[in-house]
């Protein structure tokens, strides 16, 4: 059974500050999400993490992937309150088929305060 | 364009109720997806099509019946729903390889009363 681990699963921060949540999954994947989630909103993707020490980033926002730690970490640099949310990593299954589901993390809902 | 839209966006319906969520894409993606997500919880996977058939069934319930008419649709049809199965239901689609991200759309809150 995938497993996908997230830590903290509650996160408040003061803006300014730098912060980083972590992703641990049981399985050889190499791809791995990040996505947002706003109180009643959809998700929105962030960062799609494809191979091995890949890294991205996009505005405070850096993730980076270990395949062989089985670990990616979403670094927030010097938070803003807009960056409050739900933040979910997420693994695609390994069934073997072109399209697989994502296994969600339990997520880690991030609170920036002024 | 990466939207994906779904209809309709609240749902109450009693448990002797029949009812459809419809989604739609137009991103030319292959693979298309049910989610099922219940408040502060993370989406759990229900459906997977791919090229329009059904690959992957979480051992969903009958009681939900998915339907992929054609490459751009999704379809979800509800009947005799209990109350936990109240809950955000999530479409979303992706190309078939997997190397590029689902995109989700705003999903449907649904109420079984």
């Amino acid at each position: 059974e995938l497993k996908v681990e997230q830590n903290p699963l509650f996160l408040s921060m003061q803006e300014g500050k730098n912060y980083t949540i972590y992703c641990n999954y049981s399985t050889t994947s190499d791809r791995l999400y990040w996505y947002r989630q706003d109180p009643g909103k959809s998700l929105e993707s962030l960062f799609v993490l494809l191979s091995n020490g890949a890294v991205k980033q996009e505005g405070r926002l850096m993730a980076s992937l270990d395949t062989k730690a089985r670990l990616s970490t979403l670094h927030i640099t010097a938070a803003v309150h807009d960056l409050s949310a739900t933040y979910f990593c997420a693994v695609e299954g390994m069934s073997g088929g072109g399209a697989d589901g994502l296994t969600f993390g339990k997520g880690t809902h991030l609170i920036i305060q002024p | 364009d990466t939207e994906v839209t779904q209809t309709p966006k609240h749902l109450v319906m009693g448990m002797t109720n029949k009812k459809s969520l419809k989604c739609e894409q137009h991103m030319g993606h292959r693979a298309m997806y049910w989610y099922k997500q219940k408040a502060k919880k993370p989406p759990e996977l229900m459906f997977v099509y791919s090229y329009e058939k059904l690959s992957i069934n979480e051992s969903v319930p009958s009681r939900f019946s998915p339907e992929c008419p054609n490459s751009s649709l999704l379809n979800l049809h509800l009947h005799a729903l209990q109350p936990e199965d109240s809950a955000l239901y999530l479409c979303a689609s992706s190309q078939n390889e997997g190397l590029e991200t689902q995109y989700f759309g705003p999903g449907t809150r649904l109420l079984v009363l």
